[in-house]
Formats: structure tokens, C-alpha cells, sequence
């Protein structure tokens, strides 16, 4: 069965350094992969997408990459700032004729600390 | 645009009762899911909707769960009888149709604020 891995401890950095979250995953080729934020209360609100023969791809202080062979994806904040601060999700994308189908990990909390 | 909407946001109530959520997606979404998130966990898809048509059920407690999309727009998720377990947040989201304008990837996925179901 599919297995996503994310760190499963909060991650806490300082204002202005760059954050790194990791992404796993076993027994599964995907198509796509996903990146979600989450704010406490809130649902998931969508950041990033990369295809499988994408190496890297960006979005103002946003980079993710995507490692196919390692089975690994990278999801970089530059110049982190409070506002980043929240839960970040990835998820691979299992696409079908009549829609994406998402498995999620677990989640990597970030708190940027002034 | 407007979001996707769920209500109610909060529900309390005793195990062996029901409960049910409503969820209305983003104009022109075909596609409906519905997750649960257990507290500390990621989503979880219960059910996938095209259109009126379900697409992916194979996680969905048939014994106590159940869905619908009437209309091919509204849906509703009901559990009855609840359990302590089922105590969780229960998401739903809606995405586009392939390759549809508006200036964001088709794949993505548009998520509702959650309803906070606590069962005692």
C-alpha cells in the first residue's frame, strides 16, 4: 500500500531563514504531487503542484522539487516569515479518468519565530 | 468566487446517534470528495463524486456512512449510527473539470472549511 512520510516533529525556525519540509513516499509512481498549507480550523488550501518529469518548480518564496528516483519531495520557504507558520501537507495525486484522487501524509508543523 | 461551503461547522452529539453535513462546491466543480482528518492525521478520502456518479467509495464505512450528490452540485454525508472513532473533521472539497480557464491548475483541489464533529 501507498506510504507518505512527513517529518512527524514540528519544525521551528527563526524569521528570515529558509524552510525545508521532506516528503517520502514507498510502492507508488505518481503522476503528480501536491503541496497543501493548513491553518488551524481551516481546510487545506492549495500551493503547488509538480508532474513527475518536472526537477523544480517555483512560486514567490515557494520552491518545491521532486525527486522521482529517491522517491522524495523538498518543499522550500525562503525569507520565512510568521505568516508562514502553519501545517504543510503533501500529497500525491492518484489520477483517474473522472477526477484526482489525493492520499495525504500526516502533516510537518512550522512555526517561524521571530 | 466563492468557496466551497459546509454546515454546520460544529456538532456535538452521543454515540449510537446520527448526524449529517451538507456541502455546496465551487460553480462548475464536477468533481465533489469528502475527507476525514483524525486530529494530527492528513485527510483521508471517504468519497469521490463526478458529476452525480460515484467515482472512488472504497474507503467509506459502508456500514454507517453513507453519501449522496443529488443534482450533480449539493451533497450530503451521513453517519449513522456515530462511534466514539468517528470523532474528526470532515472536509469537503471540489476541483474543476480538466484543462477549465480561470487561471489555476486543474488538478488542485478546493477545500471547505470542515465540520468538527465530536461524538461522547
Amino acid at each position: 500500500s501507498q506510504k507518505i512520510e512527513q517529518n512527524s516533529e514540528a519544525l521551528n525556525i527563526q524569521e528570515g531563514k529558509t524552510a525545508t519540509l521532506t516528503c517520502n513516499y514507498t510502492n507508488y509512481s505518481p503522476a503528480y504531487l501536491q503541496w497543501y498549507r493548513q491553518d488551524p480550523g481551516r481546510g487545506p488550501v492549495f500551493l503547488l503542484l509538480i508532474r513527475e518529469n518536472e526537477k523544480e518548480k517555483r512560486k514567490e518564496r515557494l520552491k518545491v522539487t521532486f525527486d522521482t528516483t529517491l522517491k522524495q519531495s523538498l518543499f522550500h520557504i525562503t525569507a520565512s516569515q510568521p505568516a508562514d507558520s502553519a501545517t504543510y501537507l503533501c500529497a500525491l495525486d492518484l489520477s483517474t479518468g473522472g477526477g484526482n484522487k489525493l492520499t495525504f501524509g500526516t502533516g510537518t508543523q512550522l512555526k517561524v519565530e521571530l | 468566487e466563492a468557496g466551497v461551503a459546509q454546515s454546520p461547522r460544529y456538532k456535538i452529539i452521543e454515540k449510537r446517534q446520527s448526524v449529517a453535513f451538507w456541502c455546496n462546491p465551487i460553480s462548475g466543480h464536477a468533481t465533489l470528495y469528502w475527507y476525514q482528518q483524525i486530529l494530527g492525521q492528513g485527510p483521508k478520502l471517504l468519497i469521490q463524486f463526478q458529476n452525480n456518479g460515484v467515482v472512488d467509495d472504497s474507503q467509506l464505512p459502508k456500514d454507517r456512512f453513507s453519501a449522496e450528490r443529488l443534482k450533480g452540485v449539493d451533497s450530503t454525508l451521513k453517519i449513522q449510527p456515530a462511534k466514539l472513532e468517528d470523532s474528526a473533521v470532515y472536509l469537503c472539497a471540489s476541483s474543476p473539470p480538466r484543462g477549465l480557464a480561470g487561471g489555476y491548475s486543474y488538478n488542485e483541489q478546493f477545500f471547505g472549511p470542515g465540520t468538527r464533529l465530536t461524538v461522547l
